[in-house]
């Protein structure tokens, strides 16, 4: 199947700093991707809608000025957690369609800590 | 977005099968069922989707109801690798954003 990739797979900031995470679609293009977040033993939360091209669609919510998506490419999406504070820490993941099928393949996900 | 009901947890005997409802009674005409799996501090993995007619693949089989308001999910001889948390989510296209329900965590005794 499909691959997406994470980068970092894990991070550890101190508060007020801004990390940034990458999600990659290694073997197709992919014009929408979605970021989660996940607390622990809490499902998967949405986010955002990356789209190619055009401004991300942000779930009812989530601070667009404080989770920036940028999707530059039809392989990348980028997620950068503005002045994170501990409240931020949490398990991002992304996923991405290739379209082809129904499917959406996730990514390994990114552990950020914020001490 | 239609939404899915799951069991929390399940327990199943290594190596025996197991059976994974899910019920959704509002889903649409154009909305496939799909079936991921989550490990410990692993994004979702794939494991099976259909609209009307059951599914096999190497990993499950997909059993949906006529009226597609429930399916079930089967773990032909589940192993200790098939512990994780198996969610059942409604998607009507690759490009939709489709809600994570709280899935159900699946204990597999050895």
């Amino acid at each position: 199947g499909a691959v997406v990739s994470q980068h970092p797979s894990w991070v550890i900031c101190k508060s007020g700093t801004s990390v940034k995470i990458e999600c990659r679609s290694l073997d197709f293009q992919a014009t929408t991707m979605f970021w989660y977040r996940q607390f622990p033993k809490q499902s998967l939360m949405l986010m955002a809608t990356s789209n190619e091209g055009s401004k991300a669609t942000y779930e009812q919510g989530v601070e667009k000025d404080k989770f920036l998506i940028n999707h530059a490419s039809l392989t990348l999406s980028t997620l950068t957690v503005t002045s994170a504070h501990p409240e931020d820490s949490s398990f991002y993941i992304c996923s991405a369609s290739s379209g082809a099928g129904n499917e959406q393949f996730f990514g390994p996900g990114t552990r950020l800590t914020v001490l | 977005d239609a939404k899915t009901t799951q069991p929390n947890s399940m327990e199943s005997n290594e190596e025996e099968p197991v059976h994974l409802p899910c019920n959704h009674s509002t889903i649409s005409g154009t909305d496939y069922i799909h079936w991921y799996r989550q490990l410990p501090s692993q994004g979702p993995e794939y494991v099976i989707h259909g609209l009307t007619s059951n599914v096999n693949n190497r990993m499950a089989s997909l059993a949906i109801a006529e009226d597609r308001k429930s399916s079930t999910l089967i773990l032909h001889r589940a192993t200790l690798r098939d512990a994780a948390v198996y969610y059942c989510i409604l998607n009507s296209g690759g490009y939709q954003k489709v809600t994570f329900g709280t899935g159900t965590k699946l204990q597999v005794i050895p």
